[in-house]
């Protein structure tokens, strides 16, 4: 168990629907990124968030969006779902140890089926 | 851009045997962090060793070691003994050095099958 939490383990839809992906990160991590991996594009990185702010922007589509609150838990919302938005969606969380090391822990992943 | 390539889509091993999976990469970067991943049929992402390219020795855990080739860009993993429980898909990634664009660039993974 690496410690961050990914609610729901699965989730079916339809497309078009609009969907919410919740991460908890490690206690005391402050930095979630978002990760998606499919079939066809292996595992993507969509975005960052440390400490609430938006830090870096991977290929995530306009579609898509997150944010980060205080409490420092991060939701990624899909809108306007496509069929090729089906994929295993990761949550990581980290933090910068000592003698520079950094490690992203991954939760459990969310699986997002598009009907 | 950054690149991560594992050029095995797929591997099997008896049990016990030793396995290389290979991995290449291309940065200009001067410091960076590479890593293999871990995936078993659960879907867990599990990190299995780190290697700071700053680092000359190679890094091991227990029985994980990697082949780490800084001027060739190379970053293999050597799994010794291997047990049935390796049985997973492998990612080689890549990090640039820690707070700048640390995000995680994945390769596209090497399924490797373990045989009783």
């Amino acid at each position: 168990d690496s410690g961050v939490t990914q609610t729901p383990k699965h989730l079916i839809t339809a497309t078009g629907q609009r969907v919410t992906l919740r991460c908890s990160p490690r206690s005391g991590d402050l930095s979630v990124y978002w990760y998606q991996q499919s079939l066809d594009q292996g595992l993507q990185f969509l975005i960052h968030y440390y400490n609430g702010e938006e830090r870096a922007k991977g290929n995530i589509l306009e579609r898509f969006s997150a944010q980060q609150f205080p409490d420092l838990h991060s939701e990624l919302n899909l809108s306007s779902l496509e069929l090729g938005d089906s994929a295993l969606y990761f949550c990581a969380s980290s933090v910068v140890e000592r003698e520079g090391r950094h490690e992203q822990f991954f939760g459990p992943g969310t699986r997002l089926t598009v009907l | 851009a950054q690149t991560v390539t594992q050029s095995q889509p797929e591997m099997s091993v008896q049990e016990a045997e030793t396995v290389t999976l290979s991995c290449t990469y291309d940065t200009s970067e001067s410091n960076y962090y590479l890593f293999w991943y871990k995936q078993p049929p659960s879907r867990q992402m599990i990190l299995v060793i780190r290697q700071e390219a700053y680092k000359q020795q190679n890094a091991t855990e227990n029985r994980f070691s990697v082949n780490f080739q800084k001027a060739a860009k190379s970053f293999s993993l050597k799994i010794s003994d291997s047990q049935l429980g390796d049985t997973a898909m492998y990612f080689c990634a890549f990090m640039k050095e820690m707070n700048r664009d640390d995000k995680i660039i994945f390769g596209k993974g090497t399924r490797l099958h373990i045989l009783p």
